[in-house]
């Protein structure tokens, strides 16, 4: 996973549009990938999760597309609301232990209404 | 179903004390990890705690340890504390077993004057 600097890439969305956030993760073994949402203030909320068995797996308006070929996962949220404004973070699990989830550095989602 | 509580929620300290953080994993889940949230580095992995017994353990000194109860509560402890410490000390609670999600508390924000 790569650190998190002070400048997060930020994307800005309009109301009602599609939002695509993208992530590269670092460990060709991982097996479990999980996208989390965090509001200023609060810990990271549980959005969705996809195993390396799957390339693709859909939630409530969310869909997490997952290519190992290089690495690459992303998260489609549809008919952005401006309650989705937050930071959201891919994790990957690997080595063997569930509980040890590696980070990547986030996007700042901005949706304006 | 009550989340992931961790107390308390703020806490100042100064450099060279010690400082010992709670957490109360989601009723029935038996895996819990710890994770430290700065913008610098972003969320990085400390320990993993299961039945009592550190399962994993990330790249901190020796002065991060942590513990955990019969009853899956854990607790962190910082000795002797750095400026360097300061941040957003997050936990984690899982179900056993492979590739379920972790559920994040709100974290405890922790600043060392």
């Amino acid at each position: 996973g790569e650190s998190v600097g002070l400048h997060l890439p930020t994307l800005s969305v309009q109301e009602g549009d599609n939002s695509i956030i993208n992530c590269a993760y670092s460990n060709s073994a991982s097996d479990y990938f999980i996208w989390y949402k965090q509001e200023s203030g609060k810990g990271p909320q549980f959005i969705i999760d996809i195993r390396s068995n799957m390339d693709k797996r859909q939630g409530q308006r969310v869909t997490v597309l997952l290519n190992k070929t290089v690495k690459h996962l992303s998260l489609q949220i549809a008919a952005t609301q401006p309650g989705d404004s937050a930071v959201y973070f891919c994790a990957e699990n690997y080595g063997g232990s569930q509980g040890n989830l590696i980070f990547g550095k986030g996007t700042k989602l901005s949706v304006k209404p | 179903k009550a989340g992931v509580t961790q107390t308390p929620r703020y806490l100042i300290k100064t450099r060279g004390q010690q400082v010992t953080l709670s957490c109360s994993p989601i009723s029935g889940h038996r895996s819990v990890s710890w994770y430290q949230q700065t913008p610098g580095q972003g969320l990085q992995f400390l320990f993993e705690y299961f039945s009592e017994t550190q399962r994993n353990k990330g790249n901190f000194p020796g002065r991060f340890s942590g513990r955990q109860f019969s009853n899956s509560r854990s607790e962190m402890n910082v000795s002797t504390l750095e400026l360097g410490d300061s941040a957003l000390y997050l936990c984690a609670s899982s179900l056993l077993g492979s590739n379920q999600p972790q559920h994040f508390g709100d974290g405890t924000r922790l600043s060392i004057l």
